[in-house]
């Protein structure tokens, strides 16, 4: 099984001030397809998760442009260009290739 | 717009087994597996395996692998997940998804079951 850990755990972020979030995997992510199946979701309180990122750097559908993905193999980063206060919440990386498993989650809250 | 709608929360003793369904409108049933992922309170979300609704086979999670059973039904676009011997580490929200398919990520709302005698 691929085993995904993210750091930090846990975020208290400043509105207005960029942050960031590192993802790594046990296995690297790219499939012989060329694409790597590494996406980055938000699980705001109380709500089902919600897909921000997919395949590393593409943001889904009426995501905001502040969020961002990046890396490649077994590495990766989501960085929130500048917080805002609706982005607290549990942030989760989950790889594809094999399966399914998510990162331990790191939860974000405002300063 | 795609839709997934989950049946109401459960209590069930320790040793029994629990039914959940996803009832799943707005797109073709047939063209995105649907997962499920559970949430045990205060922790992450772990993944108990998918099933193609286009000819129903399933993958399941090492883990739960004999222990977990997912359906689709007949003539409907409803899916279903059964877990046999529960106990209280089952206690969580099941969540039923389409993850990142083809443009498509859709969650239910979640179903909350809770093992207790």
């Amino acid at each position: 099984e691929i085993v995904m850990t993210q750091t930090p755990l846990s975020l208290s972020a400043t509105p207005g001030q960029p942050a960031s979030i590192s993802c790594k995997s046990s296995q690297s992510l790219l499939h012989s397809d060329g694409k790597t199946y590494l996406y980055w979701y938000l699980q705001k309180p109380g709500q089902s998760p919600q897909l921000l990122i997919y395949e590393i750097s593409s943001r889904f559908s009426g995501v905001p442009d502040r969020f961002s993905g990046s890396g490649s193999g077994t590495d990766f980063t989501l960085k929130i260009s500048r917080v805002e206060a609706e982005d607290v919440g549990v942030y989760y990386c989950m790889q594809a290739i094999d399966g399914v498993t998510f990162g331990p989650g790191t939860k974000v809250d405002i300063k | 717009q795609v839709q997934l709608v989950q049946s109401g929360a459960e209590v069930k003793k320790p040793g029994a087994s629990v039914k959940v369904s996803c009832k799943a409108s707005g797109y073709t049933f047939t063209r995105h597996y649907i997962h499920w992922v559970r949430q045990a309170p205060g922790q992450g979300l772990e993944w108990l395996g998918a099933i193609n609704p286009s000819g129903g086979a399933a993958s399941y999670a090492q883990k739960f692998q004999g222990r977990m059973t997912m359906t689709r039904g007949t003539s409907t676009t409803t899916v279903y997940l059964e877990l046999s011997t529960l106990s209280s580490d089952d206690t969580a929200i099941y969540y039923c998804a389409i993850l990142s398919s083809d443009g498509t990520d859709s969650w239910g709302q979640g179903t909350l079951v809770t093992v207790s005698s």
